[in-house]
């Protein structure tokens, strides 16, 4: 098993300025996901981030508005930067074992 | 992008009832999981079926998986009032972790 913690677990924010989110697993795994699940939708992959290399984003999503960070092998950030109401979303980090581990979910409200 | 569809949107039905929702994919996999995600809650993961499997068991859930036709089901039976909440597929390519989520199906039970 896997447990993931995020921080913070919710956040209110104005147009403009940027969050970075935190995932914290409790041991050590290669690939870190992140995921973004807008109002009433599905979860859409962001991007995969490695230990020691660039993340690789999925079309859509681009470093300068998602920069990540992945300094070991237990700990990733995400930042959503110069943000707008459209990016109000839940963001979910995950790491796999013998089967996908999802963290809580940052909730993100940009006003 | 997402890589399923999921049938139907949304189902209603009364407790006792069994649910039925399906989930098409488009490419290859090896393996489709089903969550579970109450009121914009965090993810539940119900039941991981690999490609060389065709029906998997866990209490009250059966899944069933057919890659010749790209699809798989999901099936509750005997649903009670707590199952209300939206059910995703994921399809994993790869095994690595990285999902490409269904547009879910809303599913309400009611007393």
């Amino acid at each position: 098993s896997a447990v993931i913690s995020q921080k913070p677990s919710r956040d209110i924010c104005q147009r403009g300025t940027s969050l970075t989110i935190q995932c914290q697993v409790d041991s050590q795994v290669t690939m870190m996901f992140w995921y973004r699940q807008q109002p009433g939708q599905s979860l859409t992959l962001i991007a995969t981030a490695n230990q020691g290399s660039e993340a690789t984003y999925e079309s859509g999503f681009v470093i300068d508005k998602f920069p990540i960070s992945r300094p070991n092998l237990t700990f990733s950030t995400l930042t959503v930067s110069n943000m707008s109401p459209e990016d109000s979303s839940i963001y979910l980090c995950s790491v796999n074992r013998d089967q996908t581990y999802f963290g809580p979910g940052t909730r993100l409200l940009v006003l | 992008s997402q890589q399923g569809e999921e049938d139907p949107q949304a189902l209603s039905i009364q407790e006792g009832e069994n649910a039925t929702m399906n989930c098409s994919y488009k490419t290859s996999i090896n393996n489709l999981q089903w969550y579970r995600q109450n009121s914009g809650r965090g993810l539940v993961h119900l039941i991981l079926i690999r490609s060389n499997e065709r029906e998997k068991h866990s209490g009250r859930l059966r899944v069933t998986l057919d890659t010749s036709k790209k699809s798989s089901s999901l099936l509750i039976t005997a649903s009670r009032a707590a199952d209300t909440a939206s059910y995703f597929c994921a399809t994993d390519e790869d095994s690595w972790g990285k999902l490409q989520f269904g547009a879910g199906t809303q599913v309400v039970v009611t007393p």
